[in-house]
């Protein structure tokens, strides 16, 4: 079974500032997902960025970017820039290539991630 | 595009009584849905996983009879809490994907209390 460990339940920046947060994700497996959620006070999960394990190049979306080190098995989020909309919670999570799997998503539990002015 | 909704988004309801959740994806055909709970201030928690004209395929320790999951068509998906319970009320998140990605769109939630 895959585990997905995020060690900072909460995180603060000041606006403007960068800010990483921190993913580790055990698994035997050798393909797969690894995803960035984040979860405003709405609660509407949005998906913040998506790493194919297969791929060295580190994903980026905008001010959004990993850090895949894929021996040590850690997919960290950075954020650029910060903005007050960036409030939320952060969820990293795992989830196993397909090839006939049913695309489960195992999530982490989470960091509360507060950008202040 | 891929947009998930959620109906209702919160719902009251006696115990004893049942209650259904919709979910539907909007502009993109749902092959596969998922179910999720969250509890307040924690992560979400996986309760099933449906394709469409198939029965759902319940994760461990959750009780098919008490959550009925259907998923009858490309673009709906429901979830009906039978005899709800005080225990029972939670925010349940519903999240769709289509056939050949591997991404999940949610939905925004509906957020159930048992009194």
């Amino acid at each position: 079974a895959q585990t997905v460990t995020q060690s900072q339940p909460e995180m603060s920046v000041q606006e403007a500032e960068t800010v990483t947060l921190s993913c580790t994700y055990d698994t035997s497996e050798s393909n797969y997902y690894l995803f960035w959620y984040k979860q405003p006070p709405s609660r509407q999960m949005i998906l913040v960025i998506r790493q194919e394990a297969y791929k060295q190049q580190n994903a980026t979306e905008n001010r959004f970017s990993v850090n895949f080190q894929k021996a040590a098995k850690s997919f960290s989020l950075k954020i650029s820039d910060s903005q007050l909309g960036d409030t939320a919670m952060y969820f990293c999570a795992f989830m196993k290539h397909s090839g006939g799997s049913n695309y489960k998503l195992t999530f982490g539990k989470g960091t509360l991630l507060t950008v202040n002015p | 595009g891929a947009v998930v909704s959620q109906h209702p988004s919160w719902v009251i309801c006696k115990s004893g009584t049942s209650v259904k959740i919709e979910c539907r994806s909007l502009d993109f055909q749902a092959t596969t849905m998922f179910w999720y709970r969250q509890f307040p201030k924690q992560s979400l928690m996986l309760m099933a996983t449906s394709n469409e004209g198939s029965k759902a395929t319940y994760e461990q320790g959750v009780e098919k009879d008490k959550f009925l999951i259907n998923h009858a068509s490309l673009t709906l998906s429901t979830l009906t809490v039978t005899s709800a319970h005080p225990e029972d009320s939670s925010f349940y998140i519903c999240s769709a994907k289509t056939s050949g990605t591997d991404t999940q769109y949610f939905g925004p939630g509906t957020r159930l209390t048992v009194l």
